[in-house]
């Protein structure tokens, strides 16, 4: 069991290229994340699919979009990358149920933008 | 509004000795709190976690505390380890009937010395 899994682990960009960060996670979950981490602001939630087919604005939606190409990936797009999202993105997956809200994170990449 | 908030970006303690890490939360819709344990250039994992309908969860060296009437939780590490060191988020689930979205607070950097 891989658990999450992230690709790439790092990349560098110059401001206007574009990418796309894949996330895949084999523990058979109904939700996917998508968070990005700054220093001193903790984790904001860029995007959400609660469900294969459907997918929600988080806090800082702003610059990307997602696709849930399946149950088991999740990617998340930058169309023209700024400097602003220089930044450390986490993916996450959870099977939500009463008093069950774990996520499950992967190790992140880390992507400058230039 | 930041409605999870870890006041304290740092703690040190000795080997040995109690960590305690605060939390205080302002939504009151929140019913779901989580710990996660972030070690650098990993991604975070899940600790411990407890449900409004309790005010104590133990396992092992973590006790996580509930205080609904203070909107405030706190995770007690005791012994205190080494390898305890680690950036600590406290996140809460539930406001708003969502149950899919974690509110994630800034993080503590939590060292213990040796």
């Amino acid at each position: 069991n891989a658990g999450v899994t992230q690709t790439p682990k790092f990349q560098v960009l110059k401001t206007g290229q574009s990418m796309t960060l894949q996330c895949a996670q084999d523990m058979n979950h109904n939700s996917m994340y998508w968070y990005r981490q700054d220093p001193g602001m903790g984790l904001r939630l860029i995007y959400y699919s609660a469900s294969e087919g459907t997918t929600d604005k988080g806090e800082v939606p702003n610059g990307y979009n997602v696709s849930r190409l399946n149950k088991r990936e999740f990617s998340l797009r930058l169309e023209s990358a700024a400097p602003s999202q220089t930044s450390v993105y986490f993916c996450a997956s959870s099977e939500p149920g009463r008093f069950s809200y774990e996520q499950y994170f992967g190790p992140g990449t880390r992507l400058t933008v230039t | 509004d930041q409605q999870v908030k870890q006041n304290s970006p740092s703690l040190s303690v000795q080997e040995g000795r109690i960590s305690i890490l605060n939390c205080d939360y302002t939504n009151s819709m929140f019913d779901y709190f989580l710990w996660y344990k972030k070690y650098p250039a990993e991604g975070p994992t899940f600790l411990i976690s407890i449900s409004s309908i309790k005010d104590k969860n133990e396992d092992g060296r973590f006790t996580v505390f509930l205080n609904k009437s203070a909107k405030h939780l706190s995770l007690h590490i005791v012994p205190s380890q080494p390898g305890d060191s680690a950036v600590y988020f406290c996140a809460a689930s539930g406001g708003g009937g969502s149950n899919y979205k974690l509110t994630f607070g800034k993080g503590t950097l939590l060292t213990v010395n040796p």
